[in-house]
């Protein structure tokens, strides 16, 4: 298996530009995580998708942030307009179920940049 | 409540040391505890977990020692090695009736010296 999937890896914008960022779950991993990673906020949970479906949202920092799973082997996480706080690493993860301590599989990450 | 306690923040070690991080918690509500090891330009990855019905765990030179009355665990690395050279994340699971959803520490910064 290949793993999960992210791209861009890297993505430069200027202030005010829509941002999306792609993400392939493992398959048949129903569980779908979202991560922003920053030196002074740790990693943050975002958003949690299971079996498409949005469960859990309340770490969407505000509403230039949007995420959506339209199918099972597929996400995406939008910020449109990006600011310049917006620049971290975002990690997309995957899990077997939503319960039973089932490991988290990481994506490589994308590095937002806004300038 | 739901914050995860990590120090230190960055730690150098000889090869063939010991390496040790701490963690606390306070939310008595956490129920399994995975520790993360993240590469740079990687995504964190699983590398050992623990029960809080467990006093210790071992996986080769990497053991968990885990104190549930103080809400306390660590990570011991054994015979170090530069390879193991990365950012450590300890974690809690908080179980809700959604999902389990993972806490993470702020992570430590282990360098490994030759």
């Amino acid at each position: 298996d290949a793993g999960v999937i992210q791209s861009p890896r890297h993505e430069v914008t200027e202030m005010g530009q829509e941002v999306t960022l792609r993400c392939k779950p493992i398959s048949g991993h129903n569980s779908l995580f979202w991560y922003r990673q920053t030196m002074m906020r740790g990693l943050e949970l975002l958003i949690y998708f299971n079996n498409n479906v949005p469960i859990d949202d309340s770490g969407m920092p505000e509403d230039r942030f949007s995420a959506k799973m339209p199918n099972a082997s597929f996400s995406t996480l939008k910020i449109q307009p990006s600011e310049p706080r917006d620049s971290a690493v975002y990690f997309c993860a995957s899990s077997l179920a939503p319960h039973g301590r089932h490991e988290q599989y990481f994506g490589p990450g994308t590095r937002l940049t806004v300038t | 409540q739901q914050q995860v306690k990590q120090s230190p923040q960055s730690l150098i070690v000889q090869k063939g040391g010991i390496s040790i991080i701490n963690c606390a918690y306070e939310n008595t509500a956490f129920d399994y505890f995975p520790w993360y090891q993240q590469f740079p330009g990687k995504g964190p990855a699983l590398l050992i977990a623990i029960r809080p019905d467990v006093s210790e765990k071992k996986e080769g030179r990497f053991t968990i020692s885990f104190n549930k009355s103080a809400k306390q665990f660590s990570l011991h690395i054994m015979d170090s090695q530069p390879g193991d050279s990365a950012t450590y994340f300890c974690a809690a699971i908080l179980r809700n009736t959604s999902y389990d959803k993972v806490i993470f520490g702020p992570g430590t910064s282990l360098s490994v010296i030759p």
